[in-house]
């Protein structure tokens, strides 16, 4: 049961790198999406997709690409890495149209020297 | 915009302790309210998901309630084990865009 699979674990960048967060679910959900976890402002929505080929941006998308060209996989893209996005990045999937509860990853622990 | 919050924000009792936890949201249009649970440097595991046309959900020890009008949540867990001790997250769906998070409750069972 693999569920919604992300990787790295752990990353470190330097600023200025770029990189790719890479998450895969095997539910055959729809919906997927990605947040940040920071300490003292909980977590919160970067970008999400409701399908293939369709991606949205959600309350912190600066400095983030996204892209669905499969159901299965949802990429995310940092592509100057700041300090400002040091944070532990989850992946969510769900059945979204049916109501049922959204599943996380493990989580990538990225920082950015 | 919605916003979440959750009293207290930690919480340490004695091993056995009935407890509860709250949410309260701003908007009260959601979909649904979901109760995570989150193990230090872990993911985040669901615990119970109501939907908004319903008032509560039960699993095991854990009972969540809802109270859509007066954007309120509650999650119940009786008889506290240290095996509880947590970060508890509570989130709602308001939108078709994701979950909106309150920033959580630590718990800590003392055994």
């Amino acid at each position: 049961n693999a569920g919604v699979t992300q990787t790295p674990k752990f990353q470190v960048l330097k600023t200025g790198q770029s990189m790719t967060l890479q998450c895969a679910q095997d539910m055959n959900h729809e919906y997927m999406s990605w947040y940040r976890q920071d300490p003292g402002m909980g977590l919160r929505l970067i970008h999400y997709s409701v399908g293939a080929g369709i991606t949205d941006q959600g309350e912190v998308p600066n400095g983030y690409n996204v892209s669905r060209s499969t159901t299965e996989d949802f990429p995310l893209r940092l592509l100057s890495a700041a300090p400002s996005q040091t944070s532990v990045y989850f992946c969510a999937s769900s059945n979204h149209k049916q109501g049922q509860p959204q599943h996380f990853g493990d989580g990538t622990r990225l920082s950015i020297l | 915009k919605q916003e979440v919050t959750q009293i207290p924000a930690a919480l340490s009792v004695p091993e056995g302790e009935n407890l509860v936890l709250n949410c309260s949201f701003t908007d009260s249009a959601i979909y649904n309210l979901q109760w995570f649970r989150q193990d230090p440097g872990k993911g985040l595991t669901s615990l119970l998901l109501i939907q908004s046309s319903q008032r509560e959900q039960t699993s095991g020890r854990l009972n969540a309630s809802l109270d859509k009008s007066s954007g309120r949540s509650t999650l119940y867990i009786a008889a506290s084990q240290p095996g509880d001790s947590a970060t508890y997250l509570c989130a709602v769906l308001s939108g078709a865009d994701g979950l909106t998070f309150g920033k959580g409750t630590h718990l800590i069972i003392q055994p």
